[in-house]
């Protein structure tokens, strides 16, 4: 079966260009996630959504990020513009609630997209 | 205050030794699941074991294993008869409330080395 899938794997742009990273969730995953990891501030949430519908937005950091889920099998995160603090790995994983039974709702992640802000 | 505490920056074992790595929790919520993540060198983020605050049972999983105390808020992993690939980063993170809430709280991870 194949995992939640990212492109591209490493992104490399120039201040004040729109960068945009792409995932495809693991196929009937109802939920998807976008993180940020950096080494200052960890692994961080910056937007899910449920049934392609986005839930909480609180962790996008700025006005210059959005996300989007036109389906539900393909999910945006864009930067526009980018800045070189935002130089980071971004990871999307998805996951399966079964509402009543015994799944544990566990998050899988993808291989991140390595961006570098120059 | 932290959600997810991990203490150990770093970790040194010997092969075929088995490592406990810690984990330390906050939550006022009855209802809560703990994951820990493996992060190898190569960058991606791999699901080891999940506990449910009612689960009456440590989880275990092949060579891993949660020790997991309620009472003190810890989770730990425990790492049986370590092996050189299980060199890496490790994460514990939190999702407080029910299933289905699915926000999780990673902590800052501990680094570690297996020695051959």
């Amino acid at each position: 079966d194949a995992g939640v899938i990212q492109s591209p794997r490493h992104e490399v742009t120039e201040m004040g260009q729109e960068v945009t990273l792409r995932c495809k969730p693991i196929s009937g995953h109802d939920y998807l996630f976008w993180y940020r990891q950096t080494m200052m501030r960890g692994l961080e949430l910056l937007i899910y959504f449920n049934n392609n519908v986005p839930i909480d937005d609180s962790g996008m950091p700025e006005d210059r990020f959005s996300a989007k889920m036109p389906n539900a099998s393909f999910s945006t995160l864009k930067i526009q513009p980018s800045e070189p603090r935002d130089s980071a790995v971004y990871f999307c994983a998805s996951s399966l609630w079964l509402a009543g039974t015994l799944s544990t709702d566990t998050q899988y992640f993808g291989p991140g997209t390595r961006l570098t802000v120059l | 205050a932290q959600k997810i505490t991990q203490t150990q920056p770093g970790m040194f074992v010997q092969e075929k030794e088995a490592v406990t790595l810690d984990c330390t929790y906050d939550t006022s919520d009855p209802s809560y699941g703990l994951f820990w993540y493996k992060q190898p060198s190569s960058g991606e983020m791999i699901f080891l074991i999940y506990q449910g605050s009612y689960d009456q049972q440590n989880a275990t999983e092949g060579r891993y294993s949660l020790n997991f105390q309620k009472a003190r808020k810890s989770a730990n992993l425990v790492i049986s008869a370590s092996q050189l690939g299980d060199s890496a980063m490790y994460f514990c993170a939190m999702r407080e409330g029910l299933q289905g809430a699915q926000k999780l709280v990673f902590g800052q991870g501990t680094r570690l080395t297996i020695n051959p």
